[in-house]
Order: C-alpha cells, then structure tokens, then sequence
C-alpha cells in the first residue's frame, strides 16, 4: 500500500526560486492537507482541500500556493522562495468528514526543503 | 484559538519502565484526538485515535486516554523497549468550515535506554 507519496524528499533551492512539491494518494479520500514542520513548533497547517475543487488557507498561508489536481493529487508551489520557508513539509489525507465519523489522517513521509 | 501542549518535551528512561505522556488543549469543542509518532527524518505514523465521545482506546501496548472536559489526553506506554524511542505527538481534530483540521503539539521526545 503506497497510502500517501510526496516528492521530491528532498530539495535546496536559492532564495527567489519557485518550486512544487507534489503528493498523492491512493486512498480515495476527499480531504488533503499541506503541513510545515518546523523545530519546537509541531506542525502547522499551510493550505487544505475538503474536497476536489476546493481549496482554503490554513495558519500559515504566506508564499504558498496550492492546487488540487484531483481526486488523488494536491500539489504546493512556492513562487519566490524565502530562508523562512526552510522546513519539511508534510501532505496528509483524510477521508471527507460526515456527520460524527471520525476520520483518521494519514501521513506522507515528508519533504526536507532548505532554502539558502 | 486551539493550542495543544506536551509535557514533557523529552523524557528519557531505563528499558522495562511504564511510562506517561500528557497532552493538554484549551477548546473541548474537538472530534476526536490522535497520538503520532514519529521517528527522525521519517513521517507521521497514527497509533491510536479516541473519538470525542470516548474514553479511551487501546493498541498492544499502547493505551490513550481522553478527557475532553479537562482538555487533557494521555498515552500510556507498558513495558517500554528500545524501538519505542521516537518523538510522539498528539492531535486535536477540529472544525474548519467543511473539512477537519488538526491542531498538533510539539511533541514529547522519548529515549528508551537498554
């Protein structure tokens, strides 16, 4: 089971340089989240889709921009890169939220981005 | 707006041990709560989700806890070993228009020394 996939693992970009990460998944779920991570803060939440054709902002929503491909694909673009947005980013899938179901999020392994 | 707390940060303790580890949120109003753990350079893996209407919810091991009146959940691990050591995290699930987001601490690294 592949589950959720992102690319690249790892990537270092110069200040200025644009990049998208990709992520997929094979769960069919609705729902799908970008996250950063960042040391001592946990993870904070960029941009999400409840469902294919909708995108909102999360917390932390500056110098990103994201676009939901698909059912299975969410992608996140970084148009200008900044040192700030040095982190691993994180993609996660749920299944669409109904009623009280309860709803598991599953995790990609992660992208390593340094910006210098 | 949500903030969820882990106390400790790191814990580091002799093999054999019980052990607890606390995860605190200001907002009862969540759907459900989900311990993470995560190991270094790698992602998140789920063990173990309590629905707002429970308890508690047991995996092996692994026993978690979930008092929504207090704001207070805790992961119990029994009889520690070695592969348990990783940073483990704790999620509140809450409401954002249609979709549910997660609201992480920032986790409480634990060492499980042979």
């Amino acid at each position: 089971n592949a589950g959720v996939t992102q690319t690249p693992k790892f990537q270092v970009l110069k200040t200025g340089q644009s990049m998208t990460l990709q992520c997929a998944q094979d769960m069919n779920h609705n729902s799908m989240y970008w996250y950063r991570q960042d040391p001592g803060m946990g993870l904070r939440l960029i941009y999400y889709s409840a469902s294919e054709g909708t995108t909102d902002k999360g917390e932390v929503p500056n110098g990103y921009n994201v676009s939901r491909l698909n059912k299975r694909e969410f992608s996140l673009r970084l148009e200008s890169a900044a040192p700030s947005q040095t982190s691993v980013y994180f993609c996660a899938s749920s299944e669409f939220p109904t009623g009280n179901k309860n709803t598991e999020a599953f995790f990609g392994q992660g992208t390593r981005l340094t910006v210098v | 707006k949500q903030e969820v707390t882990q106390i400790p940060a790191a814990l580091s303790v002799p093999e054999g041990e019980n052990l607890v580890l606390n995860c605190s949120f200001t907002d009862s109003a969540i759907y459900n709560l989900q311990w993470f753990r995560q190991d270094p350079g790698k992602g998140l893996t789920s063990l173990l989700l309590i629905q707002s209407s429970q308890r508690e919810q047991t995996s092996g091991r692994l026993n978690a806890s979930l008092d929504k009146s207090s704001g207070r959940s805790t992961l119990y691990i029994a009889a520690s070993q070695p592969g348990d050591s990783a940073t483990y995290l704790c999620a509140v699930s809450i409401s954002s228009g249609s979709a549910r987001q997660l609201t992480f601490g920032s986790g409480t690294q634990l060492t499980v020394l042979p």
